[in-house]
C-alpha cells in the first residue's frame, strides 16, 4: 500500500477552521484518499473520501492537490467534539487485496482548545 | 439502525489461554473486518470475511483466526495468548458488495479491550 505522511499533532481553537495535511507522494492512479477519525475511547469513523476532485460533506471538506501527491482535510469550524486522531488512508479500489482493508498510519492528534 | 456491536467489551486472560471475541455487523452488511490496535503498532488489519469466507488477510500469525456465520456475525479467536496480544480489537462492517466502492465507509464497533496477564 502506498504510504501517507501526516504531522503527529496539531492544535486549534474552537470555532476556527482546521486544515489537516497529508502527503502521499507515491499515490497510484487507482488509489482513493480516505479520511477517518477516532474519537477518544471509540472506534474509528469515516469522515470523507475522494479521488481527484475536491469533496464536501456535512462533516468536512477534502482538498486534493492537482498532482494528487497531497491532500488536506478541512474542518470549517472546529468544535471540542472534533478532538480526535485523524487518519489519512490510501485505498486501491482496483485490486481485490483491498477488500475490507484499511491501512492506517499513525495519524494526526488534533487538540481543540475552548 | 443499530450500529456494530462487539462483545465482550473488556476481557482479562492469562498467557497460554485462548479467547473468542464476537462482532455483530449492521443489519444487511455482509462484510466484517477485524483490526488490532496497540499503542506501539497502531491500527492493523487482521482479516476480512464476506459471505462466510475469508477474503483478505493481514500479516498476523496463525494463532489469530476468525469465522463468519450465515447471519454475518463474526468471531475471532486468538489461541495461546501472549502478553503482546493485549490490545483493543475492533471490528468493522460494510455492505460488502462486489463493487469495491461499497467499501468507502467502514462502520466500526466500540472494540473489545483484551488484557493478557
Amino acid at each position: 500500500d502506498a504510504k501517507t505522511t501526516q504531522p503527529n499533532s496539531m492544535e486549534s481553537n474552537e470555532e476556527e477552521p482546521v486544515h489537516l495535511p497529508c502527503n502521499h507522494s507515491t499515490i497510484s492512479g487507482t488509489d482513493y484518499i480516505h479520511w477517518y477519525r477516532q474519537l477518544p475511547s471509540q472506534g474509528p469513523e469515516y469522515v470523507i473520501h475522494g479521488l481527484t476532485s475536491n469533496v464536501n460533506n456535512r462533516m468536512a471538506s477534502l482538498a486534493i492537490a492537482e498532482d494528487r501527491k497531497s491532500s488536506t482535510l478541512i474542518l470549517h469550524r472546529a468544535t471540542l467534539r472534533d478532538a480526535a486522531v485523524y487518519y489519512c488512508i490510501l485505498r486501491d479500489q482496483a485490486g481485490g487485496t483491498s477488500y475490507g482493508k484499511l491501512t492506517f498510519g499513525q495519524g494526526t492528534i488534533l487538540t481543540v482548545h475552548p | 439502525k443499530a450500529g456494530v456491536t462487539q462483545t465482550p467489551r473488556y476481557l482479562i486472560k492469562t498467557r497460554g489461554q485462548q479467547v473468542t471475541l464476537s462482532c455483530s455487523p449492521i443489519s444487511g452488511h455482509r462484510s466484517v473486518s477485524w483490526y488490532q490496535q496497540t499503542p506501539g503498532q497502531g491500527l492493523q488489519f487482521l482479516f476480512e470475511y464476506f459471505s462466510e469466507t475469508q477474503r483478505n488477510k493481514g500479516n498476523f500469525p496463525g494463532r489469530f483466526s476468525g469465522r463468519q456465520f450465515s447471519n454475518s456475525r463474526s468471531e475471532m479467536n486468538v489461541s495461546t495468548l501472549e502478553l503482546g496480544d493485549s490490545a483493543l480489537y475492533l471490528c468493522a462492517s460494510t455492505p460488502g458488495l462486489a463493487d469495491l466502492s461499497s467499501y468507502n465507509e467502514q462502520f466500526f464497533g466500540p472494540g473489545t479491550r483484551l488484557t493478557v496477564l
